[in-house]
């Protein structure tokens, strides 16, 4: 089965509200996160990353949240804006299996006026 | 910086024919990877290189798929022959890779595969 999962796949926010994407994984072993942004006809964009060894990480706009007890990583983006719609991939790197990711399904962001 | 740059863009065949991808990484990016992406869901790991090494291809369909990175630099991704099931989109990712505390992975655009 996957390790990486996502618990909703679409969501949708208005312009100006705060957007939370949620991601479950079930490998302990797995060290390192990262998230992916990616609008249509693009590849994956890097947005932030977090090891296993901190429970938060802040970017511009961007927070994300480990929580290794119950395995879930969730993103929060601060006032969304209408740029922001795209979908959301969570990925894990587990220790020691080299440097490949294992990617989740995704979520569509949908911004709304 | 210069991107990840992949070509072509789009490609349509026929099922049973061949085709090949280019990947040109990140200068300086030691480990290369290919990607499959089908439409809906993530991207699910080919094969990774490190320089001209295969690091892990234990997910790649060895009897049609093939990929190489000779000089450590630019990779090429074959199939022969294709399927239906392979239309996908092919994304090229590098990364530094000398490490794992901190491994970003940059993507290209991807080649979008038409099998009909």
């Amino acid at each position: 089965g996957e390790s990486v999962g996502l618990h909703l796949p679409t969501l949708s926010v208005q312009e100006g509200d705060n957007s939370i994407i949620n991601c479950a994984y079930s490998n302990s072993a797995s060290d390192y996160f990262i998230w992916y942004k990616q609008e249509s006809g693009k590849g994956p964009q890097f947005i932030i990353d977090i090891r296993s060894n901190m429970d938060k990480r802040q970017g511009q706009r961007v927070t994300v949240l480990l929580n290794k007890t119950v395995k879930h990583l969730s993103l929060q983006i601060a006032a969304t804006q209408p740029g922001d719609s795209a979908v959301y991939f969570c990925a894990e790197n587990i220790q020691n299996s080299g440097y490949a990711l294992n990617f989740g399904k995704g979520t569509s962001l949908l911004v709304t006026p | 910086e210069a991107g990840v740059a992949q070509s072509p863009r789009y490609k349509i065949i026929e099922k049973r024919q061949s085709v090949a991808f280019w990947c040109n990484p990140i200068s300086g990016h030691a480990t290369l990877y290919w990607y499959q992406q089908i439409l809906g869901q993530g991207p699910k790991l080919l094969i990774q290189f490190q320089n001209n090494g295969v690091v892990d291809d234990s997910q790649l369909p060895k009897d049609r798929f093939s990929a190489e990175r000779l000089k450590g630099v630019d990779s090429t991704l074959k199939i022969q022959p294709a399927k239906l099931e392979d239309s996908a989109v092919y994304l090229c990712a590098s990364s530094l890779g000398v490490s794992n505390l901190k491994n970003i992975q940059y993507f290209g655009a991807g080649t979008r595969l038409s099998v009909l």
